[in-house]
């Protein structure tokens, strides 16, 4: 059965860099893209990027354009996403889901403060 | 980018009602709209895609409808556990786009 585990919760001060992953399973993971969608607390859900997993071009959010970097490396199955010069808005719940938006991770919460 | 203007933000039915929820696109989106439904600490759950068509193993009281601009979303009988946070979203380009959420609560 298609599985997207996403790494665990993240504590980071204002300026920092986070990195999370995002490992798929029970699929061909270079046939579908995937996604990176963030919800901060009692907002609606927003696209932050998009990898195309099998030949790894990506596409940003405007908003996010210059702070996010989404790679992916093949041999592990994994997506990754890097938010740097993170701020207290970016405080949110990162979730990865493969393209159809069928299948979503479990969701990794970044904390952002001081 | 497309906006998806979603009503109404909140709602409150009794078990048993039929709730309909509206999403229309600042343009036409070829119908590649979805519905999700989120429960609170939880992942979204795909319900509807291509605006009518039910997810495999969705219960078929739920329901969508629409075309061009204009969506809307039916529960054809309210049940107790479908109090969660419904939302659309046009996956027609990028960015994708979502609705504003609309947060369902039983009377």
């Amino acid at each position: 059965q298609v599985q997207l585990v996403q790494s665990g919760a993240e504590v980071k001060k204002p300026g920092a860099t986070v990195k999370i992953s995002c490992k798929a399973s029970g699929y061909i993971f270079t046939n579908y893209a995937i996604h990176w969608v963030r919800q901060a607390p009692g907002h609606r859900l927003e696209w932050v990027g998009w990898i195309n997993a099998g030949n790894g071009n990506t596409v940003y959010s405007q908003k996010f354009q210059g702070r996010v970097t989404i790679t992916r490396d093949t041999s592990a199955s994994t997506a990754y996403m890097e938010l740097s010069s993170l701020r207290s808005e970016d405080t949110a719940v990162y979730y990865c889901a493969r393209d159809s938006e069928a299948y979503w991770g479990q969701g990794t919460l970044v904390t952002v403060s001081s | 980018d497309i906006q998806m203007t979603q009503s109404p933000s909140s709602l409150s039915a009794s078990v048993g009602d039929r709730v309909t929820i509206t999403c229309q696109a600042s343009r036409a989106i070829n119908n590649y709209l979805i519905w999700y439904q989120q429960k609170p600490g939880k992942a979204p759950k795909l319900l509807i895609y291509d605006a009518s068509n039910l997810e495999t193993g969705v219960p078929s009281r739920f329901s969508g409808s629409g075309s061009g601009t204009d969506f809307t979303f039916t529960i054809s009988s309210l049940q107790p556990e479908d109090i969660a946070t419904y939302y659309c979203q046009q996956y027609d380009t990028l960015p994708r786009t979502f609705g504003q959420g609309t947060k369902l609560e039983i009377k």
